[in-house]
């Protein structure tokens, strides 16, 4: 495998809670990606990190924070979780252009 | 607004039938990449399709890059019930992937 973990793989939080998911790899790659994955949505970009510290907003950003203090470790942030924000998250590495993009297994959120 | 637009959302066919996937933009992008997704994984890369017109096949699997780098197709010959599963297109905007809501393919024996 290409070595990029997810952490929690379930999570059921409260509204209002913040929830913190974790994203590590093992492959020193620069690039690392947050999706959210939908029905009728496929996977919509959260945020992204260009390398320590650097970070962008994706299409759907809104109530989500993200850090990257080491190379290998992304951090999703819900801020105060709410009921729209149930769904699967996905994390990414970009690799070469033969390789495209690996997702870890997802975190699968439940804000009740 | 999904910057690629996928079709059919959803497929059931019979084991043996031939499919076509369709993924259209009015967006240009430097590559096109194709996923497949099995229940409770991540999305997994069947191919990337980088030059206008290119065809390429894996097995059963063709894949089209459009002309003008604005769309793409995955073409299935003889579907076996293995290939059920989330079919995603991708294109590259440099920095990110945009994705299309993806095709759910379910090949009945």
């Amino acid at each position: 495998d290409a070595g990029i973990t997810q952490s929690p793989r379930h999570k059921v939080t409260e509204t209002g809670t913040p929830v913190t998911l974790r994203c590590h790899q093992t492959e020193n790659h620069r690039y690392m990606y947050w999706y959210r994955q939908d029905p009728g949505h496929g996977l919509r970009l959260i945020h992204y990190s260009y390398g320590v510290k650097d970070t962008d907003k994706g299409e759907v950003s809104d109530g989500y924070s993200v850090s990257r203090s080491k190379t290998e470790d992304f951090l999703l942030t819900l801020e105060s979780a709410t009921s729209s924000q149930t769904s699967v998250y996905f994390c990414a590495i970009k690799g070469r252009l033969a390789v495209g993009y690996t997702f870890g297994s997802g975190t699968r959120l439940t804000v009740v | 607004t999904q910057l690629l637009e996928q079709s059919p959302q959803f497929l059931s066919i019979q084991e043996g039938e031939n499919l076509t996937v369709y993924c259209n933009s009015s967006s240009v992008f430097s590559s096109l990449q194709w996923y497949r997704q099995e229940p409770g994984e991540g999305p997994v890369l069947l191919v990337t399709v980088v030059t206008g017109g290119e065809v390429k096949k894996l097995k059963r699997l063709t894949f089209q890059f459009g002309d003008a780098r604005k769309d793409s197709s995955l073409h299935i010959t003889a579907a076996q019930p293995g290939d059920t599963g989330l079919y995603l297109c991708a294109g590259d905007l440099g920095s990110r992937l945009t994705f299309g809501e993806g095709t759910q393919l379910t090949v009945n024996p």
